[in-house]
């Protein structure tokens, strides 16, 4: 069964500053997401990545296969990024479900 | 707008009583999940579905039965067998199916906050 770490648990920040959440797992991976949940609980989807580097905005998303490690980073970061990121891995194909760390809560200050 | 919804948003149970939570989803996807969570841990899988009529225990299954008659549903019921109900619940779904060896994202509800009185 896969192991998924993440951290820091905790991060404050100041408006416009850089963010990397870490996360790593300890079995090779078919896919790994990265997932937003907000305070009411709902959860939306960042990414899905295998290999390399995603951006979506200020967000980007990197995974390095062989050390079995992926980050998420924020640049320019602002209040409304204050939420619980969330990495999740699946390890093989098919539609069986994901296997999620505990989440990074990241309060972003003005 | 297509999405997935979860009723209700907050739920009571007595000990001893069995509740059903709602999902339904219009994105026409095959593949449904329900998740567990508790604070401080991560989500678990409790029970999911890759297509109609079928569907296969998560890693905490105990306590739990769901049913899948249609596409677009997937209620979980709550057992008096679960000792330990109280978690917010989560449902997803996604395009991903037993026809396909591929990864798609998932996409979540809103959730489900079922305490115990």
């Amino acid at each position: 069964k896969n192991e998924v770490e993440q951290s820091p648990q905790n991060l404050t920040a100041q408006e416009g500053e850089f963010i990397t959440i870490n996360c790593s797992y300890s079995v090779g991976i078919s896919a790994l997401h990265w997932l937003q949940q907000h305070p009411g609980g709902g959860i939306v989807s960042l990414f899905m990545l295998s290999s390399g580097k995603k951006k979506h905005g200020r967000l980007i998303a990197t995974i390095n296969i062989q050390e079995k490690h992926s980050s998420l980073h924020i640049t320019a970061s602002h209040p409304r990024d204050s939420a619980v990121y969330i990495c999740a891995v699946r390890s093989g194909g098919g539609a069986d479900g994901l296997t999620f760390g505990k989440g990074t809560h990241l309060i972003i200050q003005p | 707008d297509g999405g997935i919804t979860q009723s209700p948003k907050y739920l009571f149970r007595k000990e001893g009583q069995n509740v059903t939570l709602s999902c339904e989803q219009n994105l026409n996807h095959d593949a449904m999940y329900w998740y567990r969570q508790d604070p401080g841990q991560g989500l678990r899988l409790i029970y999911y579905s890759q297509i109609v009529n079928d569907f296969q225990k998560g890693d905490i299954a105990e306590g739990y039965s769901v049913s899948r008659e249609k596409k677009e549903s997937f209620p979980l019921t709550v057992t008096s067998a679960q000792k330990n109900p109280t978690a917010f619940y989560l449902c997803a779904s996604s395009t991903d199916g037993p026809a396909l060896n591929m990864n798609q994202p998932q996409h979540f509800g809103d959730g489900t906050r079922l305490s115990i009185l």
